[in-house]
């Protein structure tokens, strides 16, 4: 079984600037997560999703942060301008049917602001 | 919030060692699950385990969930170089699903 892809593995942009990561989940599983983990710091969930539809969204910072799941598989998070303490790990993570399953999580995408 | 507190926040020992790290919860939850992360990777599952569990085992690793003390053990045993890594527990609330990552504890388990 393919793992969760993740892309770019590594992102360095100004400030003020924007980016965007991709994750494609493992296949056929319904539950997609974004996560910003912090140097030093457990994973804070940003939304999730559940096939096409949003679960949480209730810590992701909507003025500057968006994400979509079309079609209930890939999934792409935006950040439209960057902020120095945007600086973090991205992960992504999926399931196959909600958080009372395992999660298994990408390796991430590493976001540097200068 | 339900953020857990992983306890300790480091932990070295030497390899063959027992290595247990600690977690405590604030409400009720539906279950709490235990990842491994080594450097630069994403996080691995380990153990999930359910609000009506005690105990469960796999391989060298032995999780506890104790509800009345809202706490929940990882103990690895026979401890190898190998597991050297950060070990997270992640809770899932009974009203929420909304999962809850504690801020983990490093492991360092020397040759």
């Amino acid at each position: 079984e393919a793992g969760v892809a993740q892309s770019p593995r590594y992102k360095i942009i100004e400030k003020r600037q924007s980016v965007a990561f991709w994750c494609n989940p493992i296949s056929g599983h319904a539950t997609l997560y974004w996560y910003q983990q912090i140097l030093g710091q457990g994973p804070k969930l940003l939304i999730q999703f559940q096939n096409n539809g949003v679960v949480d969204d209730s810590q992701l910072p909507k003025d500057r942060f968006s994400a979509e799941r079309l079609k209930g598989v890939d999934s792409t998070l935006k950040i439209q301008p960057a902020k120095l303490e945007d600086s973090a790990v991205y992960l992504c993570a999926s399931s196959l049917r909600g958080p009372n399953q395992p999660q298994h999580f990408g390796d991430g995408t590493r976001l540097s602001i200068l | 919030s339900q953020q857990g507190e992983e306890d300790p926040q480091a932990l070295s020992i030497q390899e063959g060692e027992n290595a247990t790290m600690n977690c405590s919860y604030k409400t009720s939850i539906n279950n709490l699950q235990w990842y491994r992360q080594n450097s630069g990777r994403g996080l691995v599952h380990l153990i999930l385990i359910r609000s009506n569990e005690r105990e469960k085992h796999s391989g060298r690793l032995r999780v506890t969930l104790d509800t009345s003390k809202k706490s929940s053990s990882l103990l690895i045993t026979a401890s190898r170089a190998a597991d050297t890594a950060s070990y997270f527990c992640a809770m899932i609330s009974g009203g929420s699903y909304i999962p809850t990552f504690g801020r983990g504890t490093s492991l360092i388990v020397h040759p």
